[in-house]
């Protein structure tokens, strides 16, 4: 299957900064990617769909100005928590979609956040 | 509103039992994709099936999507200490993927 790589895999920050993730594909271009937010042993929750070349589409609920996303290349998306406070504490993924008939996505192996 | 609702939440078995996880929905998907998580990682794709009434196999893995294309099931048999993580199922709508609440699978050796 697709490789989807996701940097970095942790980290901690304190309560006020940003934090930015990255989320790549390795072995095929993906015009759209997506995040995805998960809780403990709950499924995934989608965030939003990030096109190339193009703005991010929220969910309902999910606030754009703090969770900025970027979608510069064919392979890379990026997604920018800004002003990070304790509840945005959560492990995130991406994912990219493969241009196939069956689109299927292919999960990045997920960023632990966890803001002090 | 769950979209696609997947039973059982929970399922805690001994090795070599066989065991069923179902999805089911009241809307039609173009096709239906099945992963497994292991913890602190991301879901790994396991299959996707695309035409109704179509059966995949894989090892010990049988899946199986409704001929309506509302619904699948996985099936494992023979249930092994390392198929233990969390099991989602995810229906296409558009470019989106509409996901089950998942099925944690416990084995216990």
């Amino acid at each position: 299957g697709a490789v989807v790589s996701q940097h970095p895999s942790r980290v901690i920050c304190k309560s006020g900064t940003s934090v930015k993730i990255e989320c790549r594909s390795l072995d095929f271009q993906a015009t759209t990617m997506f995040w995805y937010r998960q809780f403990p042993k709950q499924s995934l929750m989608l965030m939003a769909t990030s096109n190339e070349g193009s703005k991010a589409t929220y969910e309902q609920g999910v606030e754009k100005d703090k969770f900025l996303i970027n979608h510069a290349s064919l392979t890379l998306s990026t997604l920018t928590v800004t002003s990070a406070h304790p509840e945005d504490s959560s492990f995130y993924i991406c994912s990219a979609r493969d241009g196939g008939l069956a689109g299927e996505q292919f999960f990045g192996p997920g960023t632990r956040l966890t803001v002090l | 509103t769950q979209l696609l609702e997947q039973s059982p939440q929970f399922l805690s078995i001994q090795e070599g039992e066989n065991l069923t996880v179902y999805c089911n929905s009241s809307s039609v998907f173009s096709s239906l994709q099945w992963y497994r998580q292991e913890p602190g990682e991301g879901p790994v794709l396991l299959v996707t099936v695309v035409t109704g009434g179509e059966v995949k196999k894989l090892k010990r893995l049988t899946f199986q999507f409704g001929d309506a294309r509302k619904d699948s099931s996985l099936h494992i048999t023979a249930a092994q200490p390392g198929d233990t993580g969390l099991y989602l199922c995810a229906g296409a709508r558009g470019n989106k993927l509409v996901f089950g609440a998942g099925t944690i699978l416990r084995v216990k050796s």
